[in-house]
């Protein structure tokens, strides 16, 4: 069971922008732990999209952009694409379990 | 050009022993933070283990004192040793660089990872 809590499941028609939470506890992302975010293609390995909660890797567009405040982060992603579709994951760091944790994962869906 | 390959998956009996091994080319592990994270068949990620380079290492309450971590400087290789296996370690195993700072650590490059099935 996962300590950080995604949506299962957002859409959105080509050109929109999604937002997908991540909510986390005072354990984690409220105690100052940074979250990343990873996509994930159908059959493939995670990539890493955001890092330090707004950071973007070389590569990565700026169509995708990453936010955080108290106990919960976002990921915004404008201008929706057919590629886009995946599944996305937020990370941290929890001190309750002393370890490093993912969110539940989110499917994004393009109409 | 960064790459990791994981390999020594395969099916093997509760209770089994399996050892994973992870090629890196394009940087040192050791000189590096590596990491082992898993995927159950359709769920999300799991993180089992973080090695640093001063040799401290890390694991997931649920396999603490069943999987050790390793590496081999000179095949500039990561190792998963995974003993007493039970069906809910079947997943997809992918190694992962490690990088981090003062408030966390992500991982930014991943091997396409190797599926052990744990069945009898």
């Amino acid at each position: 069971q996962s300590v950080l809590t995604q949506p299962p499941s957002v859409s959105g028609a080509p050109g929109q922008r999604v937002i997908i939470s991540c909510t986390g506890s005072i354990s984690n992302v409220g105690a100052g732990y940074d979250i990343h975010w990873y996509q994930q293609l159908p059959g493939t390995a995670p990539k890493l999209l955001i890092y330090g909660n707004s950071n973007r890797p070389s590569g990565v567009p700026d169509r995708f952009s990453g936010s955080k405040s108290g106990t919960s982060a976002s990921l915004a992603i404008s201008g929706l694409q057919a590629e886009d579709e995946a599944d996305y994951y937020c990370q941290s760091y929890d001190t309750s379990l002393s370890g490093y944790v993912f969110g539940t994962g989110t499917k994004v869906t393009v109409l | 050009e960064v790459q990791l390959v994981e390999t020594g998956g395969g099916l093997i009996q509760p209770g089994g022993s399996l050892r994973l091994s992870c090629a890196v080319s394009g940087f040192s592990v050791n000189d590096n933070y590596m990491s082992w994270v898993r995927q159950a068949p359709g769920k999300g990620l799991e993180w089992v283990s973080t090695l640093y380079t001063g040799g401290n290492t890390y694991y997931a309450g649920s396999v603490k004192g069943r999987f050790t971590i390793s590496r081999d400087n000179s095949k500039n290789t990561l190792f998963l040793q995974m003993n007493s296996l039970r069906a809910d370690d079947t997943a997809v195993y992918y190694c992962a660089r490690t990088r981090h700072g003062t408030t966390g650590m992500y991982f930014d490059y991943w091997g396409p990872g190797t599926l052990v099935t744990v069945s009898s």
